[in-house]
């Protein structure tokens, strides 16, 4: 069974640019959710997708934004690059049964993006 | 709104010592707890977790209890490896429709041989 697996591992970007990051889900997940962790800070949500449609979203603007594919990969796409927005970013996925009580996530190892 | 607050960190302890890392928590509804582990150069991995007030869980020597009346989901270790070095973080999620997973800002935990 593979897990989830993020590409790139690492990207520099400079501000106003555009960046996407990449998202396998593990073999039988149908859920893919995003978050934002800045240096010694915790995970923050930003949002997820399920069945292919944005199915909850965090606190951030509409420039981060996202997609999921048939086959429930993910991509990430933040538009403007802003100096905040260097942080490592998590993909998490999971499998959706609307009458479980919770959804257990597992992370992918990460995107380090580093915004000059 | 949905919140954790965690101990600050970091914490330093000798192998083989007793381990206590604080979490309470504030939540709409009735959350789910976890605590996830970080280690460097990784994502999360799921340590434990307790669906409901009053359950346990435990893995790797590793417990933490649901406290309802004191909102709070304290994670302990009776013996701290060198190997358990990493920064600890524990969440919350809670019914609805993404459940998605509300993190306190992390405890890094040293252990010295």
């Amino acid at each position: 069974e593979t897990g989830v697996t993020q590409s790139p591992t690492h990207l520099i970007k400079t501000r106003g640019q555009q960046v996407t990051l990449r998202c396998s889900s593990q073999s039988g997940h149908n859920t893919v959710s995003w978050y934002q962790q800045a240096l010694g800070q915790g995970p923050q949500f930003i949002f997820q997708y399920y069945r292919e449609e944005e199915n909850g979203r965090g606190n951030f603007p509409p420039r981060f934004s996202g997609l999921q594919f048939p086959n429930y990969s993910s991509e990430l796409n933040v538009n403007a690059l802003e100096l905040d927005d260097s942080a490592l970013y998590l993909c998490a996925s999971s499998y959706k049964d609307r009458g479980s009580s919770y959804n257990e996530q597992f992370f992918g190892p990460g995107t380090r993006l580093t915004v000059l | 709104g949905n919140s954790v607050t965690q101990m600050e960190g970091p914490v330093t302890l000798s192998e083989e010592a007793f381990l206590t890392i604080n979490c309470t928590y504030t939540a709409t509804g009735y959350p789910s707890l976890f605590w996830y582990v970080q280690y460097p150069g990784e994502g999360l991995q799921l340590l434990l977790k307790a669906t409901k007030a009053d359950d346990k869980g435990s893995n790797k020597g590793f417990e933490a209890t649901y406290r309802k009346e004191t909102t709070s989901f304290h994670l302990e270790k009776g013996s701290v490896q060198v190997s358990d070095s990493a920064v600890y973080f524990c969440a919350l999620s809670v019914a609805g429709s993404a459940r998605q997973l509300t993190f306190g800002s992390g405890t890094q935990l040293t252990v010295l041989p």
